[in-house]
């Protein structure tokens, strides 16, 4: 069974100060994927990333960049000189090539960022 | 990507209503899917809701309860029924438009449902 462990519960930053959101996932599947998503006060998911497993690769677009070591089954996201508008709840993701054609998604518990001015 | 509008975007309901959520879609889509977040919490998966078939329910959830339709590749509709305060959550909707390969989910803005 797949799931997905967020085990920050709550971080506070300071404006400017980087910071590194944890994701840690198990499954049984060689074929996955996994995602980040942000969901502001507003309540809205907006989509950020989504990465398969044999694309090792750390990505960087702009201020936000990802780890991903299969080696640890972590997919960890870092937030690099973190602003206000940064303050979200940010949710992992995976979904498993074997479910099929309901390629649903299963969410980590979230962790909640605040930035502080 | 794509343009998901949900109604109504929030409701304060009386215990033991009914009430109907829609999503619409700015394109056709393979899939779409409803989840629901209860305060404080993570997404939960409530279905796939599959176009000109009954839906497929995660474990815990029912049809009876959570009564789903997809007429066309556009649209469908989550009802929560015979509501209770347990049943206060957002509830979301999310699409998926990749053919063969997974692609990214998108989701809606969400409904907030209050239960008294």
């Amino acid at each position: 069974a797949q799931k997905v462990t967020q085990a920050q519960t709550e971080i506070s930053v300071v404006e400017k100060e980087d910071v590194t959101l944890d994701c840690v996932y198990e499954t049984r599947d060689t074929t996955y994927y996994l995602f980040w998503y942000k969901q502001p006060p507003s309540g809205e998911l907006v989509f950020l990333i989504r990465r398969n497993s044999f694309d090792e690769q750390n990505e960087i677009s702009g201020r936000y960049s990802w780890n991903f070591q299969k080696s640890t089954s972590s997919f960890n996201f870092t937030i690099t000189a973190s602003q206000v508008v940064d303050s979200a709840v940010y949710f992992c993701a995976l979904s498993e090539a074997s479910s099929g054609s309901a390629r649903q998604l299963t969410f980590g518990s979230g962790t909640q960022l605040t930035v502080l001015p | 990507s794509a343009v998901i509008s949900q109604k109504p975007s929030r409701d304060i309901c009386q215990r033991g209503t009914s009430l109907t959520i829609q999503c619409q879609v700015d394109s056709q889509v393979t899939m779409m899917f409803w989840y629901r977040q209860q305060p404080g919490q993570s997404l939960t998966l409530i279905a796939t809701a599959n176009q000109g078939s009954e839906a497929t329910y995660e474990s815990g959830f029912v049809i009876d309860k959570f009564p789903i339709s997809r007429p066309n590749l556009t649209f469908s509709t989550l009802t929560v029924s015979n509501m209770s305060p347990e049943d206060s959550s957002i509830y979301l909707c999310s699409v998926e438009k990749g053919l063969v390969s997974w692609d990214e989910q998108f989701f809606g803005p969400g409904t907030r449902l209050t239960v008294l």
